[in-house]
């Protein structure tokens, strides 16, 4: 059973800092990664997305790297803004198997960044 | 463009009632899912479907139904409400990509 865990659960940092969201996965017969941002009581919107046979993805001030292999990903923020302040959710798609296209979420990281 | 449409946004049942809440993508995905989100929670999949007639369970199937007759729409359907299935369900849509997310279905069982 694919299970994401990301770390931390909560963040707090001085508008521009740079920062690191992590992710980790027990399962690495993925297709996919993704990052979604989510509004408090909004939907999800994507953020980056890392095929399986990718390394890493950059989105503007954003990059995702992925490190199949040892089940983990990371999400980079640069210079982060008060704007960026919302929960930050990974998610995994199963490559194979009796999960075949399943996609698991982790928990989330509640980014909060201040002026 | 539409994306995915999930219908209606907000509901108020009673315990015991029944009800179906419908998505609806015009992607032409073949991958579609259902999730629930419990306040300050991620996000738990209840059922997910790889093709048009194809449905699998996720973590958390127990008290819900799917069908998936068309590729276009997979409803949900929620038998003898309970005040446990009060949550904010979401449906969603993928392809060999991105997955694209409905605005959520916020559902209070009273």
């Amino acid at each position: 059973k694919q299970e994401v865990t990301q770390i931390p659960a909560a963040l707090s940092v001085p508008e521009g800092e740079n920062l690191v969201l992590n992710c980790s996965f027990t399962d690495s017969a993925i297709y996919n990664l993704q990052w979604f941002r989510q509004d408090p009581g909004k939907g999800l919107t994507s953020l980056l997305l890392i095929q399986s046979s990718q390394r890493e993805q950059t989105s503007g001030r954003l990059n995702a790297s992925l490190d199949k292999s040892s089940g983990r990903s990371t999400l980079y923020i640069a210079a982060s803004q008060p704007g960026d302040s919302a929960t930050y959710l990974c998610a995994v798609r199963d490559a194979g198997g009796t999960s075949y296209g399943k996609l698991t979420f982790g928990q989330g990281t509640i980014l909060t960044v201040h002026p | 463009n539409a994306g995915v449409t999930q219908t209606p946004k907000f509901r108020i049942l009673k315990i015991g009632q029944s009800m179906t809440l419908q998505c609806a993508q015009d992607m032409n995905h073949n991958y579609m899912y259902w999730y629930r989100q419990d306040p300050g929670m991620g996000l738990k999949l209840i059922y997910y479907s790889v093709g048009a007639g194809i449905t699998d369970k996720g973590e958390v199937p127990n008290g819900y139904n799917v069908s998936r007759s068309t590729t276009e729409d997979f409803p949900l359907r929620l038998e003898l409400a309970a005040p446990s299935q009060t949550s904010v369900y979401f449906c969603a849509s993928s392809f060999t990509g991105r997955a694209f997310f409905g605005q959520g279905t916020r559902l209070t069982v009273v």
